[in-house]
């Protein structure tokens, strides 16, 4: 599947800066879900959308804050990060249709905090 | 609390070597589903199987097999014939089951998977 397309895939910031991550899935689905993959620990949840409300917060720092306009789309607002926030973002999709679904994954964006 | 264990952080075979990859597990619910993906160096997880807690039938889907063992919580998968394009990280997942909506996935922490020439 390469239905789910992530935008930037890299992206280098000062701890200062405000940029987004955007992630866009064409395959119908109604949960969304953004990851963060860190070198020294294992892919960790971070938000769930389903069917555009926010059904999951895994205790993220309010530095990162997620948008979920409609069923397609997905954002992660970043604002004064801090460079142990440097990681992959992945952005993940499912059909949800009330059961357990597989998702469906982005490339990632690489993002770096200077 | 749910955990995932993958205790072989990298493997290095030569090709056409069969390879397993071990995944052990830790869940309180009595429905859940597991996964495996696999993530070559581009970054993007591809999705290589799901498999409830209720069929514990063994599935082979061309070189890849996957066994799976309540009594163990293990749930391993195997390559046959390894080929230099298997060459990845390997990630096995859980998630609840049951409970309807959209859960996250645990993650192990991965295996490295080096296939020589």
């Amino acid at each position: 599947e390469t239905g789910v397309t992530q935008t930037p895939r890299h992206l280098v910031m000062g701890m200062t800066n405000k940029k987004s991550l955007k992630c866009e899935q064409h395959l119908g689905h109604n949960a969304m879900y953004w990851y963060k993959q860190s070198a020294k620990k294992p892919l960790e949840l971070m938000f769930v959308y389903n069917f555009k409300e926010q059904t999951e917060n895994n205790s993220v720092p309010s530095r990162f804050s997620p948008e979920c306009p409609n069923s397609s789309h997905l954002f992660l607002h970043l604002h004064t990060l801090q460079p142990e926030d440097s990681a992959l973002y992945l952005c993940a999709s499912s059909p949800d249709s009330g059961g357990v679904e597989t998702q469906y994954f982005g490339p990632g964006t690489r993002l770096l905090v200077l | 609390a749910q955990k995932v264990t993958q205790a072989q952080t990298e493997i290095s075979v030569v090709e056409k070597e069969d390879v397993t990859l071990d995944c052990v597990y830790e869940t309180r619910d009595t429905t859940y589903y597991l996964f495996w993906y696999k993530q070559p160096p581009s970054g993007e997880l591809v999705f290589l199987i799901r498999r409830n807690s209720f069929d514990e039938q063994n599935e082979i889907s061309g070189r890849y097999s996957w066994n799976f063992q309540k009594s163990t919580s293990s749930f391993n998968f195997t390559i046959t014939a390894s080929q230099v394009v298997d060459s990845a990280v390997y990630f096995c997942a859980l998630t609840p089951g049951g409970r309807g909506g959209a859960d996250g996935l645990t993650f192990g922490k991965g295996t490295h998977l080096i296939i020589q020439p």
